[in-house]
C-alpha cells in the first residue's frame, strides 16, 4: 500500500476552517510536512512537525499529530480563495508524498 | 531557506532525444533529489543526487534512463533520456539542508511529442 494517503478533494466556503488529514506507514518518520501546490507552480513549503509535537501553530495554519494512529492534520482557518490550492502531506524518511488533496474554496 | 533554480521551466521535445535539467542552490546543502510529477499525480521519488559518486534509484527507475550528475554540493543535473511521450511530466528538483526543510524548484514541465 502507499506509504502517506491523503483524501482527494475537499470544497470549503470562503471564511469557514479547512481540515485535509493524511496518514502514514513509517513510524520512524522524524519530520512530517505540508505543502501547497498552486495551478501550474512549484510546491511550496507551508509547516512542518516535529515527531515528538502534538501541534504546531503558525498563523492561520494548525498541525496535529497523532503519533500513535500515524495520523497528521492541517487545518486552515479563514480559508480565502487564495488557498485554493493542492495540498500534500510528505514524511520525512524518503520525503514520501501523499497523492494530495484539492482544496476548492466557494464564495 | 534555500533558493532553488531549475532550467528550463518547460521545454517540449522529440521523442527519441534527450533533455538535461539544471538545478541550482543558492547555498551548499547536503541531500539533493529528483522527483517526477506525472500530470495529475503525486510526486514520486526518482533519485537522491549524491555529490561525488553515483545516485541512488528508486525502484523502478533506473541511470540508462535518467543520468544524474552532482559535481557539487550547490549543483545538480537530471537527463531524461531517449525520451517518449510517457515521459511527459514536471520534473522537480529537491534540497535538504542541515535544518529540516525541503524545499522544492519550481519545476521542469516537459512535454515530448
Amino acid at each position: 500500500g502507499e506509504d502517506v494517503e491523503q483524501s482527494l478533494f475537499l470544497s470549503v466556503r470562503e471564511g469557514d476552517s479547512s481540515v485535509i488529514n493524511c496518514t502514514y506507514t513509517d513510524s520512524s518518520s522524524t519530520y512530517l510536512y505540508w505543502y501547497k501546490q498552486e495551478p501550474g507552480a512549484g510546491l511550496q513549503l507551508l509547516t512542518y512537525i516535529f515527531s515528538n509535537m502534538d501541534m504546531k501553530q503558525d498563523q492561520r495554519l494548525t498541525v496535529l499529530l497523532n503519533k500513535k494512529d500515524k495520523h497528521l492534520s492541517l487545518r486552515i482557518a479563514d480559508t480565502q480563495t487564495g488557498d485554493s490550492a493542492i495540498y500534500f502531506c510528505a514524511e520525512r524518511h524518503k520525503l514520501s508524498f501523499g497523492a494530495g488533496t484539492t482544496v476548492t474554496v466557494r464564495a | 531557506s534555500a533558493v532553488i533554480s531549475q532550467k528550463p521551466s518547460r521545454d517540449i521535445c522529440q521523442r527519441g532525444t534527450s533533455l538535461t535539467i539544471q538545478c541550482q542552490v543558492d547555498s551548499q546543502v547536503t541531500m539533493m533529489f529528483w522527483y517526477r510529477q506525472q500530470p495529475g499525480q503525486s510526486l514520486t521519488l526518482i533519485a537522491t543526487a549524491n555529490q561525488g559518486s553515483e545516485a541512488t534509484y528508486e525502484s523502478g527507475f533506473v541511470i540508462d534512463k535518467f543520468p544524474i550528475s552532482r559535481p557539487n554540493l550547490t549543483f545538480s543535473t537530471l537527463t531524461v533520456s531517449n525520451m517518449s511521450p510517457e515521459d511527459s511530466s514536471i520534473y522537480l528538483c529537491s534540497v535538504q539542508g542541515t535544518n529540516t526543510e525541503a524545499f522544492f524548484g519550481q519545476g521542469t514541465r516537459l512535454t515530448v511529442v
